[in-house]
Protein backbone atom coordinates (compact mmCIF):
# COMPACT_ATOMS: atom_id res chain seq x y z
CA UNK A 1 0.00 0.00 0.00
CA UNK A 2 1.37 3.14 -1.30
CA UNK A 3 -1.08 5.78 0.02
CA UNK A 4 -1.49 6.63 -3.57
CA UNK A 5 -3.83 4.38 -5.48
CA UNK A 6 -3.95 4.82 -9.40
CA UNK A 7 -7.26 3.21 -11.37
CA UNK A 8 -7.27 1.35 -14.02
CA UNK A 9 -4.11 -0.45 -13.83
CA UNK A 10 -4.45 -1.28 -17.20
CA UNK A 11 -5.99 0.30 -20.22
CA UNK A 12 -6.37 -0.83 -23.97
CA UNK A 13 -8.46 1.97 -26.10
CA UNK A 14 -8.62 3.00 -29.32
CA UNK A 15 -7.76 5.71 -30.90
CA UNK A 16 -11.30 7.59 -31.23
CA UNK A 17 -12.22 6.27 -27.59
CA UNK A 18 -12.76 8.94 -24.43
CA UNK A 19 -11.19 7.47 -21.34
CA UNK A 20 -9.96 8.75 -18.12
CA UNK A 21 -7.29 7.75 -15.29
CA UNK A 22 -7.85 8.27 -11.60
CA UNK A 23 -5.43 9.01 -9.10
CA UNK A 24 -6.16 9.23 -5.29
CA UNK A 25 -4.05 9.66 -2.79
CA UNK A 26 -4.95 9.26 1.29
CA UNK A 27 -1.46 10.63 3.18
CA UNK A 28 -2.51 14.74 3.36
CA UNK A 29 -0.35 15.91 0.52
CA UNK A 30 -0.68 19.29 -1.15
CA UNK A 31 0.98 18.85 -4.26
CA UNK A 32 -0.31 16.24 -6.81
CA UNK A 33 1.48 14.95 -10.64
CA UNK A 34 0.88 13.27 -13.69
CA UNK A 35 4.05 11.75 -15.27
CA UNK A 36 4.45 9.69 -18.18
CA UNK A 37 7.42 6.67 -18.37
CA UNK A 38 8.40 5.53 -21.54
CA UNK A 39 11.00 2.97 -21.63
CA UNK A 40 14.69 3.76 -21.51
CA UNK A 41 13.40 7.50 -20.92
CA UNK A 42 13.57 9.88 -18.43
CA UNK A 43 10.11 10.46 -16.71
CA UNK A 44 7.96 13.27 -18.19
CA UNK A 45 6.49 15.35 -16.20
CA UNK A 46 2.93 16.42 -17.35
CA UNK A 47 0.82 18.11 -14.94
CA UNK A 48 1.20 20.09 -11.58
CA UNK A 49 -1.29 20.56 -8.91
CA UNK A 50 -1.11 22.17 -5.62
CA UNK A 51 -3.56 22.99 -3.50
CA UNK A 52 -5.84 22.52 -6.23
CA UNK A 53 -4.67 24.93 -8.85
CA UNK A 54 -3.16 23.82 -11.61
CA UNK A 55 0.60 25.07 -11.41
CA UNK A 56 1.96 22.82 -14.69
CA UNK A 57 1.49 22.27 -18.18
CA UNK A 58 4.25 20.81 -19.68
CA UNK A 59 3.50 21.54 -23.34
CA UNK A 60 0.80 18.41 -23.17
CA UNK A 61 -1.12 17.84 -26.01
CA UNK A 62 -4.90 19.14 -25.23
CA UNK A 63 -6.13 14.96 -25.85
CA UNK A 64 -4.58 15.28 -22.20
CA UNK A 65 -6.71 17.25 -20.15
CA UNK A 66 -6.66 16.84 -16.14
CA UNK A 67 -8.84 17.78 -13.57
CA UNK A 68 -8.71 18.10 -9.74
CA UNK A 69 -12.11 18.36 -7.83
CA UNK A 70 -10.17 18.10 -4.53
CA UNK A 71 -6.45 17.35 -2.76
CA UNK A 72 -6.82 14.06 -2.73
CA UNK A 73 -8.14 13.19 -6.15
CA UNK A 74 -6.80 13.75 -9.81
CA UNK A 75 -7.94 12.45 -13.09
CA UNK A 76 -6.19 11.87 -16.32
CA UNK A 77 -8.92 12.65 -19.26
CA UNK A 78 -8.17 11.08 -22.74
CA UNK A 79 -9.56 11.46 -26.37
CA UNK A 80 -8.60 10.66 -29.44
CA UNK A 81 -4.90 9.60 -28.31
CA UNK A 82 -2.27 8.58 -30.74
CA UNK A 83 -0.32 5.18 -30.73
CA UNK A 84 2.60 7.30 -30.12
CA UNK A 85 0.82 7.80 -26.55
CA UNK A 86 0.87 4.22 -25.38
CA UNK A 87 3.31 4.37 -21.94
CA UNK A 88 3.09 3.97 -18.06
CA UNK A 89 1.48 6.91 -16.61
CA UNK A 90 2.39 7.67 -12.91
CA UNK A 91 0.47 9.81 -10.38
CA UNK A 92 2.45 10.99 -7.50
CA UNK A 93 1.82 13.79 -4.92
CA UNK A 94 4.19 15.54 -1.98
CA UNK A 95 3.72 17.17 0.85
CA UNK A 96 4.24 20.54 -1.20
CA UNK A 97 5.59 21.84 -4.50
CA UNK A 98 8.33 24.14 -2.81
CA UNK A 99 10.55 22.29 -0.88
CA UNK A 100 14.15 21.09 -1.33
CA UNK A 101 13.44 18.02 0.18
CA UNK A 102 10.79 17.62 -1.82
CA UNK A 103 9.97 13.73 -1.94
CA UNK A 104 7.01 12.12 -3.81
CA UNK A 105 4.92 9.27 -3.24
CA UNK A 106 4.36 7.36 -6.35
CA UNK A 107 1.10 5.47 -7.18
CA UNK A 108 1.85 2.17 -9.28
CA UNK A 109 0.86 3.57 -12.28
CA UNK A 110 -1.63 2.87 -15.18
CA UNK A 111 -0.82 1.10 -18.55
CA UNK A 112 -1.64 2.52 -21.32
CA UNK A 113 -2.01 0.82 -24.61
CA UNK A 114 -3.48 2.98 -27.91
CA UNK A 115 -4.44 0.93 -30.85
CA UNK B 1 19.95 22.30 -21.23
CA UNK B 2 19.56 20.19 -18.14
CA UNK B 3 21.13 16.62 -18.49
CA UNK B 4 21.21 13.63 -16.02
CA UNK B 5 23.21 11.29 -17.48
CA UNK B 6 23.73 7.34 -15.83
CA UNK B 7 24.24 3.95 -17.19
CA UNK B 8 20.88 2.17 -18.28
CA UNK B 9 22.06 -1.29 -17.39
CA UNK B 10 24.43 -3.07 -14.64
CA UNK B 11 24.45 -6.78 -13.68
CA UNK B 12 26.10 -7.86 -10.04
CA UNK B 13 26.35 -10.38 -8.59
CA UNK B 14 24.44 -11.64 -5.24
CA UNK B 15 26.18 -10.20 -1.68
CA UNK B 16 28.51 -8.14 -3.67
CA UNK B 17 28.64 -4.52 -3.87
CA UNK B 18 27.73 -2.43 -6.72
CA UNK B 19 27.86 1.37 -7.34
CA UNK B 20 25.43 3.13 -9.80
CA UNK B 21 26.62 6.60 -11.16
CA UNK B 22 24.69 9.28 -11.68
CA UNK B 23 26.13 12.96 -13.60
CA UNK B 24 24.18 16.07 -13.61
CA UNK B 25 23.92 19.61 -15.44
CA UNK B 26 21.58 21.49 -14.09
CA UNK B 27 20.17 25.50 -13.86
CA UNK B 28 20.92 25.17 -10.06
CA UNK B 29 20.82 23.01 -7.45
CA UNK B 30 18.61 21.92 -4.41
CA UNK B 31 19.10 18.58 -3.59
CA UNK B 32 19.62 15.06 -5.58
CA UNK B 33 17.57 12.14 -5.14
CA UNK B 34 17.85 8.33 -5.87
CA UNK B 35 14.30 6.06 -6.59
CA UNK B 36 14.06 2.65 -7.06
CA UNK B 37 11.54 0.88 -8.85
CA UNK B 38 10.95 -2.65 -9.69
CA UNK B 39 9.52 -3.56 -12.64
CA UNK B 40 5.13 -3.03 -12.41
CA UNK B 41 5.77 -0.74 -9.49
CA UNK B 42 5.88 2.50 -8.07
CA UNK B 43 8.85 4.41 -8.09
CA UNK B 44 9.93 4.76 -4.19
CA UNK B 45 12.07 7.02 -2.16
CA UNK B 46 15.36 5.89 -1.66
CA UNK B 47 17.65 9.18 -0.63
CA UNK B 48 17.78 12.43 -0.75
CA UNK B 49 21.61 14.68 -0.80
CA UNK B 50 21.71 18.51 -0.85
CA UNK B 51 25.42 18.22 0.87
CA UNK B 52 28.31 16.83 -0.52
CA UNK B 53 29.35 13.59 1.24
CA UNK B 54 28.24 10.36 1.75
CA UNK B 55 24.84 9.43 3.52
CA UNK B 56 24.44 5.89 4.51
CA UNK B 57 21.23 4.32 5.25
CA UNK B 58 21.37 0.29 6.21
CA UNK B 59 22.81 -1.73 2.75
CA UNK B 60 22.26 1.83 0.91
CA UNK B 61 24.40 4.65 0.40
CA UNK B 62 24.14 7.61 -1.93
CA UNK B 63 27.11 10.48 -2.04
CA UNK B 64 27.06 13.93 -3.95
CA UNK B 65 29.88 16.16 -4.76
CA UNK B 66 27.94 19.18 -6.28
CA UNK B 67 31.53 20.71 -7.63
CA UNK B 68 31.82 17.70 -9.70
CA UNK B 69 28.00 17.43 -10.56
CA UNK B 70 28.13 13.79 -9.38
CA UNK B 71 26.36 11.38 -7.18
CA UNK B 72 26.43 7.61 -6.51
CA UNK B 73 24.57 5.20 -5.06
CA UNK B 74 26.30 2.45 -3.52
CA UNK B 75 24.11 -1.03 -2.71
CA UNK B 76 26.12 -3.64 -0.21
CA UNK B 77 25.16 -7.34 0.34
CA UNK B 78 23.05 -7.07 -2.98
CA UNK B 79 20.24 -9.49 -2.57
CA UNK B 80 17.87 -10.64 -5.01
CA UNK B 81 15.33 -8.37 -4.17
CA UNK B 82 17.67 -5.34 -5.28
CA UNK B 83 16.84 -6.33 -9.38
CA UNK B 84 15.20 -2.92 -10.15
CA UNK B 85 15.80 0.09 -11.75
CA UNK B 86 17.12 3.20 -10.03
CA UNK B 87 16.50 6.33 -11.07
CA UNK B 88 18.41 9.82 -10.42
CA UNK B 89 16.44 12.88 -10.43
CA UNK B 90 18.06 16.80 -9.12
CA UNK B 91 15.90 19.51 -8.02
CA UNK B 92 17.26 22.50 -9.92
CA UNK B 93 16.72 26.72 -9.06
CA UNK B 94 12.95 26.76 -9.67
CA UNK B 95 12.41 23.69 -7.73
CA UNK B 96 11.87 21.38 -11.24
CA UNK B 97 13.12 17.25 -10.99
CA UNK B 98 14.95 16.90 -13.76
CA UNK B 99 14.77 13.01 -14.04
CA UNK B 100 17.71 10.24 -15.70
CA UNK B 101 16.44 7.78 -17.59
CA UNK B 102 16.80 4.95 -14.77
CA UNK B 103 19.10 2.50 -14.40
CA UNK B 104 18.04 -1.12 -14.25
CA UNK B 105 20.28 -3.46 -12.37
CA UNK B 106 20.24 -7.42 -12.71
CA UNK B 107 21.23 -8.98 -9.86
CA UNK B 108 22.62 -13.18 -10.62
CA UNK B 109 22.98 -15.68 -8.12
Amino acid sequence: ETGVTQTPRHLVMGMTNKKSLKCEQHLGHNAMYWYKQSAKKPLELMFVYNFKEQTENNSVPSRFSPECPNSSHLFLHLHTLQPEDSALYLCASSQDKVSGANVLTFGAGSRLTVL
Amino acid sequence: GQNIDQPTEMTATEGAIVQINCTYQTSGFNGLFWYQQHAGEAPTFLSYNVLDGLEEKGRFSSFLSRSKGYSYLLLKELQMKDSASYLCAVMDSNYQLIWGAGTKLIIKP
